[in-house]
This record gives C-alpha cells, sequence and structure tokens, in this order.
C-alpha cells in the first residue's frame, strides 16, 4: 500500500466550476501538507502550505487537512483554464522522524478547466 | 530574486554510461532535495544535502550519489545507466528550519 493515495483522474470541469481535490495517507507521522501544481513539462509550484489540522484560505484556494480521518482536501473556486494542470498532494513528518525533510507525493490528479 | 535553476534541460544518454545533473538553490536556502518524477507519477524522494552532507537517503540504489558545495548548489551522479533511469529529475531547495520546498525546471533525462 502506498503511503500517500491521490485518484489520478483525468478530471474534467467548466470555466467557473468549484474542484475538490483530494489525498488520503497512511502514516500518522505526517504533519506538513502541501499541494503543487505542475504544468506540462515544468517543475512542480508549491500553491498551499498547512500544518497540522485545518484549513487555510488562499484567494481561489483553500486547503484543508483531517489529521483524524488522514484525509486532505484542495478546493478551486472560480476554475479558469489557467488552472489546467496536474496537482500534487505532499507530506512531510515532524523533526527527528525518519521523515524529516522528505516530501511524500501522492500520483497526482490531472485537472482540465474547458471555457 | 532568482529561484532554483537546473542544468541541463535535456539530455539523452546511452545505458551504462555516467550523467551528472546539477542545481542552484534559491537565494537564501540551505538545503537542497533530489527528486525523481516518471511519466503519470509522483516524484520520488532520493536524497536530501545539508551542510554538505547527505542527511536523508530514499530507497534508491548506490548508483545514485549526490554533492553539495559550499555556496548550497549541488550536484545528482547517476553510474551505470539504466533504461528506468529515464525520467524527470527535480531540484528542489528549501531552509533547514522549514518544510516548504521548492522546485526547479528539472532535467529530462532519456537514456536509450
Amino acid at each position: 500500500q502506498k503511503e500517500v493515495e491521490q485518484d489520478p483522474g483525468p478530471l474534467s470541469v467548466p470555466e467557473g466550476a468549484i474542484v475538490s481535490l483530494n489525498c488520503t495517507y497512511s502514516n500518522s507521522a505526517f504533519q506538513y501538507f502541501m499541494w503543487y501544481r505542475q504544468y506540462s513539462r515544468k517543475g512542480p509550484e508549491l500553491l498551499m502550505y498547512t500544518y497540522s489540522s485545518g484549513n487555510k484560505e488562499d484567494g481561489r484556494f483553500t486547503a484543508q487537512v483531517d489529521k483524524s480521518s488522514k484525509y486532505i482536501s484542495l478546493f478551486i473556486r472560480d476554475s479558469q483554464p489557467s488552472d489546467s494542470a496536474t496537482y500534487l498532494c505532499a507530506m512531510s513528518a515532524n523533526a527527528g522522524g525518519t521523515s524529516y525533510g522528505k516530501l511524500t507525493f501522492g500520483q497526482g490528479t490531472i485537472l482540465t478547466v474547458h471555457p | 530574486d532568482a529561484g532554483v535553476t537546473q542544468s541541463p534541460t535535456h539530455l539523452i544518454k546511452t545505458r551504462g554510461q555516467q550523467v551528472t545533473l546539477r542545481c542552484s538553490p534559491k537565494s537564501g536556502h540551505d538545503t537542497v532535495s533530489w527528486y525523481q518524477q516518471a511519466l503519470g507519477q509522483g516524484p520520488q524522494f532520493i536524497f536530501q544535502y545539508y551542510e554538505e552532507e547527505e542527511r536523508q537517503r530514499g530507497n534508491f540504489p548506490d548508483r545514485f550519489s549526490g554533492h553539495q558545495f559550499p555556496n548550497y548548489s549541488s550536484e545528482l551522479n547517476v553510474n551505470a545507466l539504466l533504461l528506468g533511469d529515464s525520467a524527470l529529475y527535480l531540484c528542489a531547495s528549501s531552509l533547514a528550519a522549514y518544510y516548504e520546498q521548492y522546485f526547479g525546471p528539472g532535467t529530462r533525462l532519456t537514456v536509450t
């Protein structure tokens, strides 16, 4: 079983839709949660970064972490064609753990927003 | 403020050859991590360098080695290349005390 599971999609939505992207994980040591956006043939771009459980909002993006369910989400409001990309969730454990400093990624979800 | 830079952009090598990839971290960052991303997959952690030492290593064979220089730049070396080493190699930089890692554009390695 992979430590981080992410539905690869692909996901296709109309412009203006609300997009929900999700990851589940099995390692209870994960405390830091990130979402990256990756355009084709480019490096991942950090979108959101959260620590432990709770919500974080940045413009059209909202990240949610539910540690009790080992489940994280990224919501994109008013989606735009420029949001079309692969979205990767990533996680890291606390200092002192064996995963310190190492990001463990999901497989990535391919999102297409069509006009 | 320059972000993470990597060179070369693309590389084609033959099985059995050796390759060196280079990374310059974001200004102010002192930690460099390397990842391998196969097509259609998420990045896989190779290793991380801090203060010129390998701090942590993922599940990769000894054919993969690295180095960090006093100016925090880093190299990834892969010996005895296999077809399965074909991938996008990503470098990420961060501050040692923080978990946010910023990625470069990657080096696409093709092994024929």
